[in-house]
């Protein structure tokens, strides 16, 4: 049984660029939530998509946006990149549009030049 | 708005040691869930635990064990005789009833042979 993947695995970028990260939950999960985890704290919450919707927003700007597909997946999309946007990016499978317990895939390390 | 204190930033312990890691959380939600995951370097997120705020059951798992005290808002969990394969950051999370997670900081743990 497939866990969470996520691609890719690492990213180089230069401010002002956009960023698409990928997700894919684990198998039968059907919401998604995405997580920004500067070095050395806790991750944070940006949002989860259920029933390829928007339902909960954490406190980011537009600049971050996202989207998810009819087979779950999801993608991430920074525009604008800053350098206070290097961080690692993880993605959340859940059941139960997010009410279950959260998996977390192995992340994208995103560093911004 | 939610909040996860781990005043507990690094934690160092010679093997075969027990450890108590602490995590206070505040909520003004009734309904309300509380996670810990473990972290180790290569950076995925591993889940632990889930409670729910109406369940102060105590709970064991082989040398894992964790204490929910709804009157002093914690939720602590110690390791019984610790291993070097245990050292990784921990994190203490809470959800809402969208489950959308709130994390603490971190504690990291250090086990030394």
């Amino acid at each position: 049984d497939a866990g969470v993947t996520q691609s890719p695995t690492h990213l180089i970028k230069t401010r002002g660029q956009q960023v698409t990260l990928r997700c894919s939950p684990k198998s039968g999960h059907d919401t998604v939530s995405w997580y920004q985890q500067a070095l050395g704290q806790g991750p944070q919450f940006i949002f989860q998509y259920y029933e390829e919707e928007e339902r909960q927003r954490g406190n980011f700007p537009d600049r971050f946006s996202g989207h998810q597909f009819p087979n779950y997946s999801s993608e991430l999309n920074v525009n604008a990149l800053l350098l206070g946007d290097s961080a690692l990016y993880l993605c959340a499978s859940s059941l139960q549009g997010g009410r279950d317990t959260q998996y977390f895939g192995p992340g994208t390390r995103l560093t911004v030049l | 708005a939610q909040k996860v204190t781990q005043a507990q930033t690094e934690i160092s312990v010679v093997e075969k040691e027990d450890v108590t890691l602490d995590c206070v959380y505040e909520t003004r939600d009734t309904t309300y869930y509380l996670f810990w995951y473990k972290q180790p370097p290569s950076g995925e997120l591993v889940f632990l635990i889930r409670r729910n705020s109406f369940d102060e059951q105590n709970e064991i798992s082989g040398r894992y064990s964790w204490n929910f005290q709804k009157s002093t808002s914690s939720f602590n969990f110690t390791i019984t005789a610790s291993q070097v394969v245990d050292s990784a950051v921990y994190f203490c999370a809470q959800g809402d009833a969208g489950n959308m997670l709130t994390f603490g900081g971190g504690t990291r743990l250090m086990v030394k042979p």
